[in-house]
């Protein structure tokens, strides 16, 4: 069982280049999330998906975007990419709620992709 | 708008030492309250969820609880050990399981 996985791992873009950082999740989770992590900050949530064909705008998500077409799948792509986007990405996911779960799960990580745009 | 406080930000403690942590949120109107532990390059692994109505979870070492009237959590480590040294973040749900609101993390370093 892999969990939530993220690619690549690193990369190094320049300003202006476009990329989609993938994420993909083998739980059948319903939910799925996008948070940036900027150095000695906490998370802040980007976009997030409760399911195939529906996303919504999180805290932070001008300069992105994102697609849901299968419950595994939620990329998140950058179009220009700008010095204040380096950070490092985590895409994670969870079970929704009710149904055989009669209280809250948490959330499943990936390891992250850490991304500088010089 | 939901504030997460994490203190202390680094905490450095010799081995077998029980340890608190702290977490401080400002909107009582919550969900549930996660704790993370993060390892240096990693992504997070969730320790403890507890949920609105509850007042504290148990697992293993860790104790985590949870009073809401104040605002605030908190993460009890008994007998820490090196292997404890991560940073941990708390996050607080507002409304659903999803946009978790997350401080900034405690840095623990336990020295053997």
């Amino acid at each position: 069982n892999a969990g939530v996985t993220q690619t690549p791992k690193f990369r190094i873009l320049k300003i202006g280049q476009s990329m989609t950082l993938q994420c993909t999740q083998d739980m059948n989770h319903n939910y799925m999330y996008w948070y940036r992590q900027d150095p000695g900050m906490g998370l802040k949530l980007i976009y997030y998906s409760v399911g195939a064909g529906i996303t919504d705008k999180g805290e932070v998500p001008n300069g992105y975007n994102v697609s849901r077409s299968t419950t595994e799948d939620f990329p998140l792509r950058l179009e220009l990419a700008a010095p204040s986007q380096t950070s490092v990405y985590f895409c994670a996911s969870s079970p929704p709620e009710g149904g055989i779960y009669r209280r809250n799960q948490p959330q499943h990580f990936g390891d992250g992709t850490r991304l500088s745009i010089l | 708008k939901q504030e997460v406080t994490q203190i202390p930000a680094a905490l450095s403690v010799p081995e077998g030492e029980n340890l608190v942590l702290n977490c401080s949120f400002t909107d009582s109107a919550i969900y549930n309250l996660q704790w993370f532990r993060q390892d240096p390059g990693k992504g997070l692994t969730s320790l403890l969820l507890i949920q609105s109505s509850q007042r504290e979870q148990t697992s293993g070492r860790l104790n985590a609880s949870l009073d809401k009237s104040s605002g605030r959590s908190t993460l009890y480590i008994a007998a820490s050990q090196p292997g404890d040294s991560a940073t941990y973040l708390c996050a607080a749900s507002g409304g659903s399981n999803y946009k978790l609101t997350f401080g900034k993390g405690t840095l623990l370093t336990v020295n053997p």
